[in-house]
């Protein structure tokens, strides 16, 4: 069964920084890409960022380049999200996702709860 | 950057009833890359359909989707309790930026 696990989200000041964590299990982990995707309190879905499975591509969307930083420990079956710089708009639930090779989000973890706030 | 727009906002049936959902793009989404998700409060979203028309694994086939090029629909022939939640299109493949639709809350009227 595939399994995700976000963790490290919590309160932190506007200027601060944070590193989310995600737990991969039931599948082979170096073979997919992953997708960071986040729900801010009563909005919708905004892709954040993606790695391929070699960490050979990255992206980012526009709102987070610059100040996010995607990585992941294929011998650890983790990936990261390291989020500097944050404002009160990163307030969120973040969700890490596998990707197939269409890029297609198939499977999701239950998301770690950021809140930007002084 | 691809935009999706999903209409209606907020769709009011009752449990049997059909629902119709639109998501149109603002340029052609390549290779039908287009997927469906639905999301009940408090959980995280769960894949229904991809590649406009395939079920995911498990979907029962009262939904189904359709469309090609710019216009998409997702189908619910006669909904069930349980799918009282918020669909949101996406769009995915190549593209360096993934999309979502803005969302259609399907609510029991």
């Amino acid at each position: 069964e595939v399994q995700l696990v976000e963790s490290g989200g919590g309160l932190v000041q506007p200027g601060g920084s944070l590193r989310l964590s995600c737990a991969a299990s039931g599948f082979t982990f170096s073979s997919y890409s992953m997708n960071w995707v986040r729900q801010a309190p009563g909005k919708g879905l905004e892709w954040v960022s993606y790695i391929s499975s070699s960490s050979s591509t990255i992206y980012y969307a526009d709102s987070v380049k610059g100040r996010f930083t995607i990585s992941r420990d294929n011998a650890k079956n983790s990936l990261y999200l390291q989020m500097n710089s944050l404002r009160d708009e990163d307030t969120a639930v973040y969700y890490c996702a596998r990707a197939d090779y269409t890029r297609l989000a198939d499977y999701w973890g239950q998301g770690t709860l950021v809140t930007v706030s002084s | 950057e691809i935009v999706l727009t999903q209409s209606p906002g907020t769709l009011s049936l009752s449990p049997g009833e059909r629902a119709t959902l639109s998501c149109r793009a603002s340029q052609s989404v390549s290779s039908s890359y287009l997927a469906w998700y639905q999301q009940k409060p408090g959980q995280a979203p769960r894949l229904l359909i991809y590649g406009a028309s395939s079920r995911a694994t498990g979907i029962p086939d009262r939904f189904s989707g359709s469309g090609s090029g710019t216009d998409f629909t997702l189908t619910i022939s006669r909904l069930e309790p349980e799918d009282f939640a918020v669909y949101y299109c996406q769009q995915y493949g190549s593209s360096s930026r993934l999309t979502f639709g803005g969302g259609t809350k399907v609510e029991i009227k």
